[in-house]
């Protein structure tokens, strides 16, 4: 059993729209971390969302994490080719725990 | 470019035998914390260790031990292989000690092939 779902799994839009990315659990969290990774490198954090409510923006990126601090999102606005990646969400339960979605991978066709 | 780095690149080997994966963190970094990556598996948090300590375990097999060093690198020690451990195996780092809350940098992997 996943302690964090990821939905959806895999996304293939146009450049200019919009997409959520989704990570859910039954499970509360301490912190929720956001990355995205490209093919034969590792992953690069994009966020870290600590707060229940808590929204963060970076640029076209908008991360928000539920008010339970179970459950998160991941906004794109206006898709470029650029944005191209795996996107994986991880859970962290106090000092010894960090749990990873399995991942969205995300493809912009231009 | 991270400033963590990994070595070897890749790696292939047989069933039943023993391999060290070396990452040396970022300059100033005293966390080094040891991942797995498979397809059925996604990314798992092996181990944490700090400034040369055990902070954090994961989900590491028996069959797996780390270390890090006096100089902070670390080395990630896989014996009686067997085909399943085949992955990416990424080491990341960061200056602090929260799982929860710091930066970590992740170095580029090491892709181990079991035969």
């Amino acid at each position: 059993t996943q302690l964090l779902e990821q939905s959806p799994q895999f996304l293939s839009i146009q450049e200019g729209e919009n997409l959520t990315v989704y990570c859910n659990s039954s499970s509360v969290f301490s912190s929720l971390q956001w990355y995205r990774q490209e093919p034969g490198e590792g992953p690069v954090l994009l966020v870290t969302v600590v707060t229940g409510g808590e929204v963060k923006k970076l640029k076209r990126l908008t991360f928000q994490f539920g008010d339970a601090r179970k459950d998160s999102s991941l906004h794109i606005t206006a898709a470029q080719p650029g944005d191209t990646g795996l996107y994986l969400c991880a859970g962290a339960q106090g000092a010894q725990k960090l749990v990873f979605g399995q991942g969205t991978r995300l493809t912009i066709n231009p | 470019d991270s400033g963590v780095t990994q070595t070897p690149k890749h790696l292939i080997t047989a069933t039943g035998q023993r391999v060290t994966l070396r990452c040396s963190p970022r300059s100033g970094d005293l966390s080094v914390y040891w991942y797995q990556q498979s397809l059925d598996q996604g990314l798992q948090f092996l181990i944490q260790y700090y400034n040369g300590e055990e902070r954090a375990k994961g989900n590491i097999l028996e069959r797996f031990s780390a270390q890090q060093f006096p100089d902070l690198h670390s080395e990630l020690n896989l014996s009686s292989l067997e085909l399943g451990d085949s992955a990416l195996y990424f080491c990341a780092s960061s200056v602090g000690t929260s799982l929860s809350t710091d930066t970590q940098y992740f170095g580029p992997g090491t892709r181990l092939t079991v035969l």
